[in-house]
C-alpha cells in the first residue's frame, strides 16, 4: 500500500518561500493513472486544493494561488514537491500530500506537516 | 470559481440516521467524493464517484449525487462517526474544489 510523508521547515518567514517535499514508498510514483497531490488546512478551519502533478509533468494549480506555485516532480527519488513564493500569514496551515485516481478520490494521505509563517 | 455548499454542523444520537448535504452549481453533472477528518489526522476518504465506498469502509455509509445537491447519509450512526465530513466536487475541466465541512456530533 502507498505511503505518502511530508518534509520541510516548519517555519518560513513571511515574504520568503516555502518549500515541501512528499516522499512515497510502497509503489512507484510513475505508476500509470496515479495523480500526486497538495492540500493545505488552516489551524480550526477546512481543506483548501492547492494542485496535483502527473508523472509526466502535466500539473494543475488552484487559480487563487497560481501566481505564487510550483509543483513539481521527480520519479528517481519517487519524490514530488511544492514550492509557494511570497508567503505571507494567510499561508499558515498544515500541509498535506496525497495521491488519487482520476475521480476515484483522494484515497492515500500523508500525516500532514505545519507550516507556520512568521515574521 | 466553482463554489460547494455545506450546513456547519448537525447532531444526530447514536443509532440514528443522518443525511449530509453538500450542493453547488449542477453538482449532479460532476463526480463528488466524501471525506471524514477526525481530530489531530488526514482526511480520509469514505465516499467516491457519488455513491461507491472505499474498501474498509462500513456499508452504514451511502452516497447519493443528483441536480445540485450531493448527500452522504450514515445509518445507524455509531460514536466513532463523530467527525468533520468534507465534500469535494471531480471536475476534468476545472480543478478540485472542497466545500467547507459539516462538523456531526453524535450525542
Amino acid at each position: 500500500q502507498l505511503q505518502l510523508q511530508e518534509s520541510g521547515p516548519g517555519l518560513v518567514k513571511t515574504s520568503e518561500t516555502l518549500s515541501l517535499s512528499c516522499n512515497v514508498s510502497g509503489g512507484a510514483i510513475t505508476t500509470d493513472n496515479h495523480f500526486w497531490a497538495w492540500i493545505r488546512q488552516p489551524p480550526g478551519k477546512g481543506l483548501e486544493w492547492i494542485g496535483s502533478i502527473y508523472y509526466s509533468g502535466s500539473a494543475d494549480h488552484n487559480p487563487s494561488l497560481k501566481s505564487r506555485l510550483t509543483i513539481s516532480i521527480d520519479p528517481p527519488k519517487n519524490q514530488f514537491s511544492l514550492r509557494l513564493d511570497s508567503v505571507t500569514a494567510a499561508d499558515t496551515a498544515i500541509y498535506y500530500c496525497a495521491t488519487y485516481l482520476g475521480s476515484w478520490g483522494l484515497s492515500q494521505w500523508g500525516r500532514g506537516t505545519l507550516v507556520t509563517v512568521s515574521s | 470559481s466553482y463554489e460547494l455548499t455545506q450546513p456547519p454542523s448537525v447532531s444526530v444520537s447514536p443509532g440514528q440516521t443522518v443525511s449530509l448535504a453538500c450542493s453547488g452549481d449542477k453538482l449532479g453533472d460532476k463526480y463528488v467524493c466524501w471525506y471524514q477528518q477526525k481530530p489531530g489526522q488526514p482526511p480520509m476518504l469514505v465516499m467516491y464517484q457519488d455513491s461507491k465506498r472505499p474498501s474498509g469502509i462500513p456499508e452504514r455509509f451511502s452516497g447519493s449525487n443528483s441536480g445540485n445537491t450531493a448527500t452522504l447519509t450514515i445509518s445507524g450512526t455509531q460514536p466513532m462517526d463523530e467527525a468533520d465530513y468534507y465534500c469535494q466536487a471531480w471536475d476534468s475541466d476545472s480543478f478540485y474544489v472542497f466545500g467547507p465541512g459539516t462538523k456531526v456530533t453524535v450525542l
